[in-house]
């Protein structure tokens, strides 16, 4: 099983500036298999980028991914009220097994 | 737009069974994978299972694996999930998933608690 570990636990930033969260892999992860979710309190998770870089529908272009191997990013530039959030990292397909890293909190400073 | 509800969650004793229903409304389920993810009081996000278009592929998380069956009826728009043998760990928010490039469309959750 690929075990995703995020980083940091909590992130305490202001509104304005730009987020940087990691997810590391134990073990390789394919580009197409690498996703990213945002959670705010009392609501469903929203699928934010697949594919490592690819945004979803409706995402503003302030999200982006990048990464390879076993070490992805996402980064949110312009940090909005509305972004704060808890952020997991997915990984999928591989072997028909899925995965979630334990969540970025992405706080108000 | 894509809407999925899910039902069937509620207070179970251990060792008791619960089948959670999930119908999709806006679209058809019938080409796509569906999966079902948990979340735990205060945790992480938990993928559980999954059963591709046609039924024919099906995978488990090793902590329900022997436990938990997926199924799908496409006629109907739904997925399925029968709970056996639950236990204090499976207490948590079910979302049945839809998986287009990732899980793009997610339920609200049905509540599950396991306790005696």
């Amino acid at each position: 099983e690929i075990v995703l570990t995020q980083s940091p636990g909590t992130l305490s930033l202001s509104p304005g500036d730009t987020a940087t969260l990691s997810c590391r892999a134990s073990q390789s992860v394919s580009r197409s298999y690498l996703a990213w979710y945002q959670q705010k309190p009392g609501q469903a998770p929203r699928l934010l980028i697949y594919g490592t870089s690819s945004r979803a529908t409706g995402i503003p272009d302030r999200f982006s991914g990048s990464g390879s191997g076993t070490d992805f990013t996402l980064t949110i530039r312009r940090l909005e009220p509305e972004d704060f959030a808890v952020y997991y990292c997915q990984q999928y397909g591989t072997s028909l097994q899925y995965t979630f890293g334990q969540g970025t909190n992405l706080e108000i400073k | 737009e894509v809407q999925l509800v899910e039902s069937g969650g509620g207070l179970v004793q251990p060792g008791r069974s619960l089948r959670l229903s999930c119908v999709a409304s806006g679209s058809t389920l019938d080409d796509y994978a569906m999966h079902w993810v948990r979340q735990g009081p205060g945790k992480a996000l938990e993928w559980v299972s999954n059963i591709s278009w046609s039924g024919g592929n099906i995978a488990y998380a090793d902590s329900v694996k022997g436990r938990f069956t997926i199924s799908r009826d496409n006629a109907k728009n739904s997925l399925y999930l029968q709970m056996n043998s639950l236990r204090a760990e499976d207490t948590a928010l079910y979302y049945c998933v839809k998986e287009i490039n990732g899980f793009a469309h997610w339920g609200q959750g049905t509540l599950v608690t396991v306790s005696s």
